[in-house]
């Protein structure tokens, strides 16, 4: 079956930016996240979508993110005014349920120059 | 203190050898416990899942978790070259909305032949 789809898989974008990634996670998941992850680094938790709750953006690191789930399915992270900092993997998983494992997309490469 | 701590590494084993790779976690609220596999360039993949007090195996893996001393550990037994990756502890603790998945920094194993 389909897994979770992530795209760009590559996006080069310059200093100042805005740039969206799509995220089209496993039908009837739950449970949505962006994770980012930079070169040699482990994950870091951004935003967690579960269900018709409110998200969980405790891990946004500034206010030039956001992300938002239309009808309980796709996401969109969106970066405003990129900074060179910004330049990461950014990897969006679905799990069936809150406590379920987490099915990963082959994630997003951001790299702003 | 972080949620979920992991012993960065590297862990260096011989091929056929066990490899033990050791977690813990801050909250003992915590209900899920995964042990993830990510090889250099590409997204986390699920290799264990652990919800109970014990051991749990699956073929050269066995997961083990002691919520007492709040701590989960993967053994890998005949280790192999193809084991040589980042190895992720994962925890469910209890969050806003439910429960979300928080990641350790990763152990990286290497396998010599």
């Amino acid at each position: 079956g389909a897994g979770v789809s992530q795209s760009p898989s590559n996006k080069v974008t310059e200093k100042g930016k805005d740039v969206e990634l799509r995220c089209d996670p496993i039908s009837g998941h739950t449970a949505l996240y962006w994770y980012r992850q930079s070169l040699g680094q482990g994950l870091e938790f951004l935003i967690y979508f579960q269900g018709n709750s409110a998200p969980d953006k405790s891990g946004l690191p500034s206010d030039r993110f956001s992300a938002e789930r239309t009808g309980g399915s796709v996401s969109t992270l969106t970066i405003q005014r990129t900074q060179q900092e910004d330049s990461a993997v950014y990897l969006c998983a679905s799990s069936l349920a809150p406590d379920s494992p987490l099915h990963f997309g082959n994630g997003t490469r951001l790299t702003v120059t | 203190q972080k949620e979920v701590e992991q012993n960065s590494g590297p862990l260096s084993v011989p091929e056929g050898a066990i490899a033990s790779l050791n977690c813990t976690y801050s909250d003992r609220g915590s209900q899920s416990f995964f042990w993830y596999r990510q090889y250099s360039g590409k997204s986390p993949e699920l290799i264990m899942s652990i919800y109970s007090n014990g051991d749990k195996e699956d073929g050269r893996f066995t997961a083990q978790l002691n919520k007492a001393s709040q701590y989960v550990s993967l053994l890998i037994r005949d280790s192999q070259p193809s084991d040589s990756a980042t190895y992720l502890c994962a925890v469910n603790p209890p969050g806003g909305g439910g429960f979300k998945t928080i990641f350790g920094a990763g152990t990286r194993l290497f396998v010599k032949a």
